[in-house]
């Protein structure tokens, strides 16, 4: 059975930082592209970032470019996002999620709140 | 640019079919898309892969209750014999060159 378990969420205040963590387990880590995507309350999904299977490639959305940095550790299963000079827009769910080749998103993990107030 | 057009809401009663629709931006009408479904208070679930031709593949374990089609930029999810746990958001999602966008979503109530 495919499992994503989000970890890492809490209270911030504006300007700190956080690295949210992924571990995945049920398939082969290392074959798929993994995601972030996030939701503020009561709002849609909006992704985030993506990274290639091996780490080589990293794509984010220009509201956190510069400021979140996403990465993998395919011996440990896991998959991180570095959140850095965090704002009050940045308070959301967040959601890992793999895909094939960087496609549709096929598996979603249970999310992990992440609140930036003072 | 990318985008994915879809209306805000829709209903339906209980044992009755919906079908909800997603729109793909000018220039981009040969898209795939995903649809995915997220129940209250729940992460997502991904239903399936939509392609331009209609033909699609369903997520593990999502009933053929579930159905999609397409015409043109416009990609649908049909959903049969409505049950209460279908009253959801419904999300469709596409790919372009790295990266990933979202509809705004459809809550879907089932009356």
């Amino acid at each position: 059975e495919v499992q994503l378990v989000e970890s890492g969420g809490g209270l911030v205040q504006p300007g700190g930082s956080l690295r949210l963590s992924c571990a995945a387990s049920g398939f082969t880590f290392s074959s798929y592209w993994m995601h972030w995507v996030r939701q503020a309350p009561g709002k849609g999904l909006v992704w985030v970032s993506r990274i290639n299977s091996d780490g080589s490639s990293t794509s984010y959305a220009d509201s956190v470019k510069g400021r979140f940095t996403i990465s993998r550790d395919n011996a440990k299963n896991t998959l991180y996002l570095q959140m850095n000079s965090l704002r009050a827009e940045d308070t959301a769910v967040y959601y890992c999620a793999s895909s094939a080749l960087g496609s549709y998103l096929d598996y979603w993990g249970q999310g992990t709140l992440v609140t930036v107030s003072s | 640019q990318l985008v994915l057009t879809q209306s805000p809401s829709a209903s339906a009663s209980l044992g009755a079919s919906v079908k909800l629709t997603c729109t793909l931006s000018s220039g981009h009408s040969s898209y795939a898309i995903a649809w995915h479904q997220q129940q209250p208070e729940k992460g997502p679930r991904y239903l399936m892969k939509l392609n331009s031709d209609g033909s699609h593949s369903k997520g593990d374990g999502i009933p053929d209750r579930f159905s999609g089609s397409s015409s043109g930029a416009e990609r649908y999810l049909t959903i049969s014999s409505l049950q209460s746990e279908d009253e959801a958001d419904y999300y469709c999602q596409t790919w372009g060159t790295g990266n990933v966008v979202f509809g705004g979503g459809t809550k879907l109530t089932v009356l």
